[in-house]
């Protein structure tokens, strides 16, 4: 069964640490995604990548970076968490040409 | 500046009836539109989608209609069931491949 892995389903970090979420799809796809979901504000797209060491801000970018050595890999790194960034995260992959994303289960992230 | 719209949160409707979502979008460079649902503590899962060269799509219960002079799209979920409640996301995409979605619309079926 062809699918996108978050590493961690719930994780809880302190302000100021710098927090990895990383992301593994196994469909050989070449487009990568983060977004952020919230109440009331749907999905919001923090990064994406087109291929390997490619990478492109989204729409809500600030206080995050991204690294995607290898194409099946990708991950979202917080600088430095602040609870404003408390939120669910979900990273999804798709293949060039195709429409739709195949979302991973997300990871909760509480900054406390 | 969100460009896909839902500008209803929530929707109960009982066992057996239509339940109807509502979508808008601002953007007229969208060419493919998409609905996706979501259920707690899981990822996003693609329900049905609809090309902006045609007006309506159907799979099984579910159906789409795009009505691209309204910038307007709505899912018509026929009869709903209580597997149905979840929460429905409309999105919508450009030639870049980057999906954009709408706040969601949390449906409540009752038996």
């Amino acid at each position: 069964d062809v699918k996108v892995t978050q590493s961690s389903r719930y994780l809880v970090k302190r302000t100021g640490e710098k927090v990895f979420l990383e992301c593994v799809q196994d469909m050989d796809h070449e487009n990568m995604f983060w977004y952020r979901q919230d109440p009331g504000l749907g999905l919001r797209l923090i990064y994406f990548s087109y291929d390997v060491k490619m990478k492109e801000k989204g729409d809500i970018p600030e206080g995050y970076s991204v690294s995607r050595e290898k194409k099946e890999r990708f991950s979202l790194i917080l600088e430095s968490a602040s609870t404003n960034q408390t939120s669910m995260y979900l990273c999804a992959s798709s293949k060039t040409g195709d429409y739709g994303y195949t979302f991973g289960s997300g990871t909760r992230l509480t900054v406390v | 500046d969100q460009q896909v719209k839902q500008n209803s949160p929530s929707l109960s409707v009982q066992e057996g009836r239509i339940s109807i979502l509502n979508c808008d979008y601002t953007n007229s460079m969208f060419d493919y539109f998409l609905w996706y649902k979501k259920y707690p503590a899981e990822g996003p899962t693609f329900l049905i989608s609809i090309s902006s060269i045609k007006d309506k799509n159907e799979d099984g219960r579910f159906t789409v209609f795009l009505n691209k002079s309204a910038k307007h799209l709505s899912l018509h979920i026929v009869p709903s069931q209580p597997g149905d409640s979840a929460v429905y996301f409309c999105a919508a995409r450009k030639w870049d491949y980057k999906l954009s979605f709408g706040a969601g619309t949390t449906v409540t079926v009752r038996a």
